[in-house]
């Protein structure tokens, strides 16, 4: 089944606590982004990787690091994280720049 | 800059009413595209539709249309004849691939069908 699955669903953790958070498509799609999803705010783009070792920001990068070393994962990186940024997490993946992006069940991240 | 606009922040319909929601986008590119998706109240986000700014035509989906209008720059949605499982939020979307191909959504649009 073509899917996007992210780990862990759920996270509480503490300020400063460095955490990441996997994400794996299996649909070889060049073009991955995680966003996260705030009340009133709607969804908001983190970071976007165009293929293997290429990546950029997006509107929200501050606090967060990525990496893509293989083309099916793209883990989203909390160095130290903060109580701000405790939000609903998305991975999405699309085959190229054109493409239609499709959704991780998403993580809820809670930090105390 | 790149924008969308959902203003409606939430909206209640009785069932079996007919539901427009709107979505406005600014961008300065002549290629772009435009995407619906549907966020139920498990969380998950559903793809319903992608549109290119080369294509104006309105589509229909069983109940689901989709009305593009370049000239007033907006992307609408409407449900007919609504049922409860179309409760959800709703968000609009655009990507301008000379850009980056950065996403931007609107702010969502929650719609509640009344049984």
């Amino acid at each position: 089944e073509a899917q996007v699955t992210q780990n862990p669903r759920y996270l509480i953790t503490v300020t400063g606590k460095k955490l990441t958070v996997t994400c794996s498509q299996n649909m070889n799609h060049e073009y991955m982004s995680w966003y996260r999803q705030d009340p009133g705010l709607g969804l908001r783009q983190i970071y976007y990787s165009m293929n293997v070792e290429v990546t950029d920001k997006g509107d929200v990068p501050e606090g967060y690091k990525v990496s893509r070393k293989e083309k099916r994962n793209f883990p989203l990186i909390l160095e130290s994280p903060s109580p701000n940024q405790t939000s609903l997490y998305f991975c999405a993946s699309s085959m190229g720049r054109y493409g239609t992006q499709y959704f991780g069940p998403g993580t809820r991240l809670l930090v105390l | 800059a790149q924008k969308v606009t959902q203003a409606q922040t939430e909206i209640s319909v009785v069932e079996k009413e007919d539901v427009t929601l709107d979505c406005v986008y600014e961008t300065r590119d002549t290629t772009y595209y435009l995407f619906w998706y549907k966020q139920p109240p498990s969380g998950e986000l559903v793809f319903l539709i992608r549109r290119n700014s080369f294509d104006e035509q309105n589509e229909i989906s069983g109940r689901y249309s989709w009305n593009f209008q370049k000239s007033t720059s907006s992307f609408n949605f409407t449900i007919t004849a609504s049922q409860v499982v179309d409760s959800a939020v709703y968000f609009c979307a655009l990507s301008v691939p000379n850009t980056g191909n950065q996403f931007y959504f609107g702010t969502g649009t929650s719609l509640t069908v009344i049984p």
